[in-house]
Order: structure tokens, then sequence, then C-alpha cells
């Protein structure tokens, strides 16, 4: 299974409403992760079964979708929200796959 | 509270092999799933397997089955991914995470800090 985010990059101000898009190369339900990640950290788990909150996660953050094509909500960008996003899919126990991220910028 | 500790930075020559340990506490070891995934410079993220510490099962991502090994020693609450063969192409920094087991499949949450391996002649 194929993930594709949209765009690669974006680059937004602080308060802005910002939207990124991950498209699956089948229907995987809802088994989609988003996850934030800083530079020189490890990845963080933001959404998990596309649209529910990981616990300690800020309500800004939402996502929607299902079947091949998802969405990951930020309401009103904050300044610790500047890093890249990536979407992962876990369809199945065999097979698990990353978009290739997208990089939030401050405009 | 859930931590993964991993070892420290290695650097390898082409042609060896690279074994890298994940430390996991604060929560029941064989309670759930081992990722790896790897990051190569300035690339996304990769998934290498996973590994089962309750029973020792594996299962490899189709690009490296044959070269890597995900092992576990649950008396230390400590799982290991070795790859062998090393090419340039694997230098990256490698992550372990904690896996929630679901009914059909499972769910990465929490991560380790990362393991940069560096293939060099």
């Amino acid at each position: 299974i194929q993930m594709t985010q949209s765009p690669s990059t974006l680059s937004a101000s602080v308060g802005e409403r910002v939207t990124i898009t991950c498209r699956a190369s089948q229907s995987i339900s809802s088994w989609l992760a988003w996850y934030q990640q800083k530079p020189g950290k490890a990845p963080k788990l933001l959404i998990y079964k596309a649209s529910s909150l990981q616990s300690g996660v800020p309500s800004r953050f939402s996502g929607s979708g299902s079947g091949t094509e998802f969405t990951l909500t930020i309401s009103s960008l904050q300044p610790d929200d500047f890093a890249t996003y990536y979407c992962q899919q876990y369809n199945s126990y065999s097979e698990y796959t990353f978009g290739q991220g997208t990089k939030l910028e401050i405009k | 509270q859930v931590q993964l500790v991993q070892s420290g930075a290695e650097v390898k020559k082409p042609g060896a092999s690279v074994k890298v340990s994940c430390k996991a506490s604060g929560y029941t070891f064989t309670d759930y799933y081992i990722h790896w995934v790897r990051q190569a410079p300035g690339q996304g993220l990769e998934w290498m397997g996973w590994s089962n510490p309750n029973s020792g099962g594996t299962n490899y991502a189709q690009k490296f089955q044959g070269r890597v090994t995900m092992t576990r020693d649950t008396s230390i609450s400590t799982a290991f991914m070795e790859l062998s063969r090393l090419t340039s192409d694997d230098t990256a920094v490698y992550y372990c995470a904690r896996a929630i087991i679901l009914r059909t499949n499972t769910l990465a949450d929490y991560w380790g800090q990362g393991t940069l391996v560096i293939v060099s002649s």
C-alpha cells in the first residue's frame, strides 16, 4: 500500500488553519495514524484510527477520513506546531507504510 | 512513565553488521510489540518490521528480509535489531517504538530516542 501526502511543504502563519492530505493506494478503512516530528527528535503520535486524538495532544489537532482519503487539520497554528507531519497506514499486521512527510514552515 | 532507551551511535564499515538495543520501562514489556523504523539523513520514515516480545515472533518488511533480525531478552525488557551486510544506504537513525496490539494490527505509540548508525569506509 502506497501513501501519498500533500503538500510536501506548507508555509503558514501562527493562528492560521491548515490541512494536510494523505491518500492511500487502496482502502485502509480507518487504520491511519498521524505523527509529528521535530528536528532531531522521535516522531510523536497525534491521531490514530483516522480521527481519534492521542491522550495529551491539543484539541486544535483533528483528523478525518476513511477508505483512501484522509486529512489532518490544525485549527489555529501555534509556534510549537511547526514540524514535519507523517501519515502511516496500519491496515494489517504485515505491512506498515508512511507517507513521505509534510514540512510545515513559518510564513 | 513509558520509556524506550536505545543504545548509542555506531560507526560501521561496509559489509559489517550492527545491533541496536531498545530497553523498555514503565510498562509490561511482553504486552506490546516493538516496531523498528529508520530515517536516512533528510529523508522520511521507513518501517522495517516488528517483533513480538511475548512469543519471539517477527515480521519484516520485504526490503529487509534476509538482512534483518529482531530479537528480545525478556529478562531485561530489551529488544534488539540487527542489520547485516551494511552499505552506505543504511546510514540512518534507527528508532524502536512500542506498539499497541489490536485485533488485526498494531499501532506504534511511544518511541525511543533513536540510534544513529553511520556506514563508512
